[in-house]
């Protein structure tokens, strides 16, 4: 079981909006000091890739219909005007004071309808 | 350009140890923190193994060894007795910044991944 935890699915209607959760502790997400969460796709077959870094950061080429957000020790990552191509697993990551070390939650199968 | 070219498939008998190796090129390999992060077949990532940019620590999963160097420019993963859970694709990963701490890493360029098959 991850110490990130993400809904196992998630699905949607082409054009709508979606949300993915990540939902971590006061170790990670929620921590005092500055710990970012970060978001990565995976489209079947390939490597993932960085979605979102930092507090909402997109990486050259990526559409700006893609945003995250964070609350307390919660974390969530918006897809808005759903496209097929968005099909895929969505990752979140961030840094576990407790443990020292990155960690990845568990990942979310995005099906768009 | 940045790229991460990995070494190819494996498979290795269980017990028995393998290293895996990562060519960088397009960037200063000491300047950046670099990762190894490993998917097994039909789950999700798993982080393995962290060599700070300065090499002042590195941070692994039990029997794994990260190593550098960076006058070939090229990353390694050594992993010890294997098991047939070590079965997965394993990921060479870059940092997105330059001389961060570890709070601060993600993951921005990607090698292409290494299947390694764990098989008597």
């Amino acid at each position: 079981q991850s110490v990130l935890t993400q809904p196992p699915s998630v699905s949607g209607a082409l054009g709508q909006r979606v949300t993915i959760s990540c939902t971590g502790s006061t170790s990670n997400i929620g921590s005092r000091y500055d710990v970012f969460v970060h978001w990565y796709q995976q489209r079947p077959g390939t490597v993932p890739k960085l979605l979102i870094y930092g507090e909402n950061n997109r990486p050259s080429g990526v559409p700006d219909r893609f945003s995250a957000s964070k609350s307390g020790a919660s974390a969530s990552l918006a897809i808005n005007g759903l496209q097929a191509e968005d099909e895929a697993d969505y990752y979140c990551q961030s840094y576990d004071s407790s443990l020292t070390r990155l960690l990845f939650g568990g990942g979310t199968k995005l099906t768009v309808l | 350009e940045v790229q991460l070219l990995q070494s190819g498939g494996v498979v290795v008998q269980p017990g028995r140890s393998l290293r895996l190796s990562c060519a960088a090129s397009g960037f200063t390999l000491g300047d950046y923190s670099m990762h190894w992060v490993r998917q097994a077949p039909g789950k999700g990532l798993e982080w393995v193994a962290l060599i700070h940019w300065d090499e002042d620590s590195t941070s692994v999963k039990g029997r794994f060894i990260i190593s550098r160097d960076v006058d070939k420019n090229s990353l390694y993963l050594q992993i010890n007795t294997v098991r047939p859970e070590d079965s997965a694709f394993y990921y060479c990963a870059k940092v997105g910044r330059p001389m961060a701490p570890i709070r601060e890493d993600y993951f921005k360029d990607w090698g292409q991944g290494t299947l390694v098959t764990v098989s008597s």
